[in-house]
Order: C-alpha cells, then sequence, then structure tokens
C-alpha cells in the first residue's frame, strides 16, 4: 500500500501564480485533512473532509480551497500565492472522523509539499 | 483556550542518557493525546495514544504516560536513531499540535 501520496514534492511560485497540491490515498480513509508547518508553530489545520462531497474549514483556511470529488483524492488549491503561503503543507488521512472512535484518531500523514512564493 | 505546550524545544542526549519530553496541555474536554515521530523531510509518524490519566503506552525505547495536565515521553537508553522530532497533539474536537521537541542522540 501506498498509503498517502502528495504532489508534488517541491514547488516554488511567484506571487499571485495559482496551483493545486495533489492528495491521495489508497486506504479507503473517511477522513481527510490539510495541515501546514511552520518553523517555531505546531501543524494548524487548513481544511478537512469527513467524506467525498463533504468539506469543511480549519483554523487557516483564508486564501486556499478544496473539494473531495472521490474517497481517495483531497487537492488543496492555492487562489492566488502569497509570500506567506510558503511553508510545507501535509495531507493526512484517518479511516473516520477524528472523536468518533478510540481507533479513528490516528492520522497518516504523506511526506510533505514544500512550497516557496517568492 | 484549548493549547498544548512541548519542553523542551530542543535536548541533546548522549547514546544511554535516558531523559523525559514534556507535553502540557490546557483543553477542555480531552478526547485523546497522541504523540507523533517526524524525521526531517517526512510527514508525521504515529506513536502513541492516551486516553486517561494514569495510562501508559510502550514501544521499545519508548514509553508514555499521562496525567490529567501533562504527558511526558520517557526515552530509555537512546540511540543515534531515536533522532527526531516528536510532536505531541491533544483532542478536544479537533486535533491541536505542539510546536515539537527536537531531539539529537550523539554516539
Amino acid at each position: 500500500n501506498a498509503g498517502v501520496t502528495q504532489t508534488p514534492k517541491f514547488q516554488v511560485l511567484k506571487t499571485g501564480q495559482s496551483m493545486t497540491l495533489q492528495c491521495a490515498q489508497d486506504m479507503n480513509h473517511e477522513y481527510m485533512s490539510w495541515y501546514r508547518q511552520d518553523p517555531g508553530m505546531g501543524l494548524r489545520l487548513i481544511h478537512y473532509s469527513v467524506g467525498a462531497g463533504i468539506t469543511d474549514q480549519g483554523e487557516v483556511p483564508n486564501g486556499y480551497n478544496v473539494s473531495r470529488s472521490t474517497t481517495e483524492d483531497f487537492p488543496l488549491r492555492l487562489l492566488s500565492a502569497a509570500p506567506s503561503q510558503t511553508s510545507v503543507y501535509f495531507c493526512a488521512s484517518s479511516y473516520s472522523v477524528l472523536g468518533r472512535s478510540s481507533g479513528a484518531n490516528v492520522l497518516t500523514f504523506g511526506a510533505g509539499s514544500r512550497l516557496t512564493v517568492l | 483556550e484549548d493549547q498544548v505546550t512541548q519542553s523542551p524545544e530542543a535536548l541533546r542526549l548522549q547514546e544511554g542518557e535516558s531523559s523525559s519530553l514534556n507535553c502540557s496541555y490546557t483543553v477542555s474536554g480531552l478526547r485523546g493525546l497522541f504523540w507523533y515521530r517526524q524525521d526531517p523531510g517526512k510527514g508525521p509518524e504515529f506513536l502513541f495514544t492516551l486516553y486517561s490519566a494514569g495510562e501508559e503506552k510502550e514501544k521499545e525505547r519508548l514509553k508514555a504516560t499521562l496525567t490529567k495536565k501533562e504527558s511526558f515521553l520517557h526515552i530509555t537508553a537512546p540511540k543515534p536513531e531515536d533522532s527526531a522530532t516528536y510532536l505531541c497533539a491533544v483532542l478536544p474536537d479537533k486535533l491541536i499540535f505542539g510546536t515539537g521537541t527536537r531531539l539529537q542522540v550523539f554516539p
């Protein structure tokens, strides 16, 4: 099993450009989420999804869009990149909604996508 | 406000020198506390889940414990391969991650 696959691994953008970070999981997980990780700060939740067709905002959603058309895929779109979005982005999934049951609370993370906005 | 604080920020140990990492938290209703390990350039990898005060979990040289206000990750006789950043997260309604402790173990 591949687990959670993120692409690209590295990306450089200019201010104002748009792009999509791809995330795919092959574990039939119900819950998927996007985090950003910045130096000196904990992982912060951007958006999450509890199933196909259902998405919701996390702690830092501004400037990002998501969609969940299939169980497997959860792309993150940057609408108009800004230097403040320079970060490492992680996609993570769990077989069920966090908190619903003890076994559902374990997140499987992808390897990350490092984004630099100039 | 729900929050989690990890200390120290960084820890350097000699191989075999045991120590502990701390994760203190303030949440309105803890539904779980989690420890993850993160190697450079990789995503966090799950280690332990603790749900109630007094609970302990062990895996090789690592042992996690939980009280009503904090959790400790004890590392016994560490090896260089234990070098990584260790993240703590708490779950009231959504996961809240700490900033991590960067552990370096020297031979």
